[in-house]
């Protein structure tokens, strides 16, 4: 079964980090662009970040460039995002996406379920 | 940053009719659209990548198309399943962008 688990969400005060950790399972990850989504509840989907399959090349949003990283670890099937300096504006759920570059094309397949930071002292 | 116009903002349909989500992007995007469908509290779907490729397991009544930078969802019949909000989104450049959703109901 094709599988993407976040973990690592949760509350934590203006000016915190957290470590969001997405394990994948049943495809080939180390093939994989994989990305970052958030929904802000109530929201609409905002594009954080992405990393190349091979961790060589990594993009991120304005909003997020400099306090949040990026990175995987394609021998445990993970990809991380290291979160710093949050804001009340980072609260949201956020979710990992695989992109397998279709014939030049790409979308967002598979999808966690998505993990929920809240950003409040 | 490529914006991305998703009109309307909401929709109530009837089931068995035919629903049509538009989206228009800022500048030049060739094919690089993808739609998906997102229900509360569960994770987005992709219905439709590269404009008109429907995706494994997404009902036929689903369907994508484009004209210039204008592009269209249409649901052929609505069915109550469909009930979720729909995004637009280019994979042309990034930052990927998002349209802003359009929320089906029935």
């Amino acid at each position: 079964e094709v599988q993407l688990v976040e973990s690592g969400g949760g509350l934590v005060q203006p000016g915190g980090s957290l470590r969001l950790s997405c394990a994948a399972s049943g495809f080939t990850f180390s093939r994989y662009w994989m990305h970052w989504v958030r929904q802000v509840p109530g929201k609409g989907l905002e594009w954080v970040s992405r990393i190349k399959s091979d961790g060589s090349s990594t993009t991120y949003a304005d909003s997020v460039k400099g306090r949040f990283t990026i990175s995987r670890d394609n021998a445990k099937n993970t990809v991380y995002l290291q979160i710093n300096s949050l804001r009340g504006e980072d609260t949201a759920v956020y979710y990992c996406a695989g992109d397998g570059d279709y014939g030049g094309y790409s979308w967002f397949d598979p999808w966690g379920q998505g993990t929920l930071v809240t950003v409040s002292s | 940053d490529i914006q991305m116009t998703q009109s309307p903002s909401s929709l109530s349909a009837s089931v068995g009719d035919r629903v049509t989500i538009t989206c228009r992007a800022s500048q030049r995007i060739k094919n690089y659209l993808n739609w998906y469908q997102k229900k509360a509290g569960k994770a987005p779907k992709v219905l439709i990548g590269a404009v008109s490729s429907l995706q494994s397991g997404v009902p036929s009544r689903f369907s994508g198309s484009a004209s210039g930078t204008d592009f269209t969802l249409t649901i052929s019949s609505l069915q109550p399943e469909d009930v979720a909000t729909y995004y637009c989104q280019q994979s042309y450049s990034t930052p990927y962008t998002f349209g802003q959703g359009t929320k089906l109901e029935i």
